[in-house]
Formats: C-alpha cells, sequence, structure tokens
C-alpha cells in the first residue's frame, strides 16, 4: 500500500542534542512537508519541499534544517537552537501544482528529557 | 486574527445525530477547500476536497462552501462513535507565492456518544 512512514513514533531530546526525524514516502509525490502540531493551534508549516534537491522555509522554520536528497525521503533534524522543541510532528506529501490535497504520515511525538 | 477560525469544542452529540462543523476564513483569495479528520496519536486523513464553492457528497459526509459568506462546513449524517476526532479544515490560494501552502484551523473535537 502506498502511503507515508514517519519514525520514530516517539522520541525523546536531551538538552542540547539534536535529533532528527524520518519521513518516507511511496507515493510518488514531488512535495513533501514537515508540520508541527501543538495544542489548540493547529498545524503550523516548518519548512516544505517542491522539487529534490531544492526546499524553502515556512512559517516557523528557526531551529530546524532539512534535505532533500531523494524524491522518496525528507528528513527533519530538531536542532538544539529550538528552544521549546516538545511537539507532535507531521510529515505531508502532494502532488504538484496548486490547490493538491496533502497526504499525512501518522506523526512523531518530540518529547525533552 | 487567525486566517482561517475554527471552534474547537469539543462539540458531543448522541449516536445517530447529525453533525455539522464548520469554518470561518478572511482570505477571499482561498479556492481550494479541505476536511481532514485526525484520530488521537495519529495524522491527519482526508475526508472531502472541493473546489471553489457549492456542495460534496461522500457517503455519510456532506461538504459546502459559502465563498460569499467565506464560511465552510461539513455535515456528518448518522453520526457513529467511530466518528469520534479531531476534524480539521483546510484551504488553499489558486497562485501565487502561498499557492504551495495549506492553511489549516485549529481543529473541533468531535464526540460521538453511544
Amino acid at each position: 500500500d502506498g502511503g507515508i512512514t514517519q519514525s520514530p513514533k516517539y522520541l525523546f531530546r536531551k538538552e542540547g542534542q539534536n535529533v532528527t526525524l524520518s519521513c518516507e514516502q511511496n507515493l510518488n509525490h514531488d512535495a513533501m512537508y514537515w508540520y508541527r502540531q501543538d495544542p489548540g493551534q493547529g498545524l503550523r508549516l516548518i519548512y516544505y519541499s517542491q522539487i529534490v534537491n531544492d526546499f524553502q522555509k515556512g512559517d516557523i522554520a528557526e531551529g530546524y534544517s532539512v534535505s532533500r536528497e531523494k524524491k522518496e525521503s525528507f528528513p527533519l533534524t530538531v536542532t538544539s537552537a529550538q528552544k521549546n522543541p516538545t511537539a507532535f510532528y507531521l510529515c505531508a506529501s502532494s502532488r504538484q501544482g496548486v490547490g493538491q490535497p496533502q497526504h499525512f504520515g501518522d506523526g512523531t511525538r518530540l518529547s525533552i528529557l | 486574527q487567525k486566517e482561517v477560525e475554527q471552534d474547537p469544542g469539543p462539540l458531543s452529540v448522541p449516536e445517530g445525530a447529525i453533525v455539522s462543523l464548520n469554518c470561518t476564513y478572511s482570505n477571499s483569495a482561498f479556492q481550494y477547500f479541505m476536511w481532514y479528520r485526525q484520530y488521537s496519536r495519529k495524522g491527519p486523513e482526508l475526508l472531502m476536497y472541493t473546489y471553489s464553492s457549492g456542495n460534496k457528497e461522500d457517503g455519510r459526509f456532506t461538504a459546502q462552501v459559502d465563498k460569499s459568506s467565506k464560511y465552510i462546513s461539513l455535515f456528518i449524517r448518522d453520526s457513529q462513535p467511530s466518528d469520534s476526532a479531531t476534524y480539521l479544515c483546510a484551504m488553499s490560494e489558486p497562485e501565487g507565492d502561498s499557492s504551495y501552502k495549506l492553511i489549516f484551523g485549529s481543529g473541533t473535537r468531535l464526540l460521538v456518544r453511544p
């Protein structure tokens, strides 16, 4: 079955540590996205990529970094510069073009030790 | 003011009731409208997708868009306990620098009581 796989499901970060969240899709989608979801705030866009080897900052990119070396993969690194990283992180993908619906993985919950 | 407003709920209804979920928005450029369902500790799942104004029906679900009022609705008929989830609306513009972006409401939590 086609879909988006995020791993791990739960992740714990120590102070000063960088952690990387994995996102893989086999939907053959060109565009991929990372969102952060906090209670009562909805989804906020961190980074997005419309094509391999290219990505753009979203609304809350500070303290995060991404890479897009393969079409199927869009890992997110939460750096030590992100002072409030505890959240539910969601990866999504879509076909290229305006108005395309996005399809989501099941998320990674990141907590601070 | 947020671009998309959605009542957080929770909305509690008895099984079999008709449920109405709503979002209002401020950007008249939005043309694409979506509803997602999100179960606890899961990712959002696309339920309905509409372009511009009008109604769309899929089984027990009906999505309605009123662009003149900047108001969208999702109706659920014969609601079931399995419909208990958070419902997120999302929308986007047809062109321009922001056309790649989905703008989400904060979600309405629905509880259907057996």
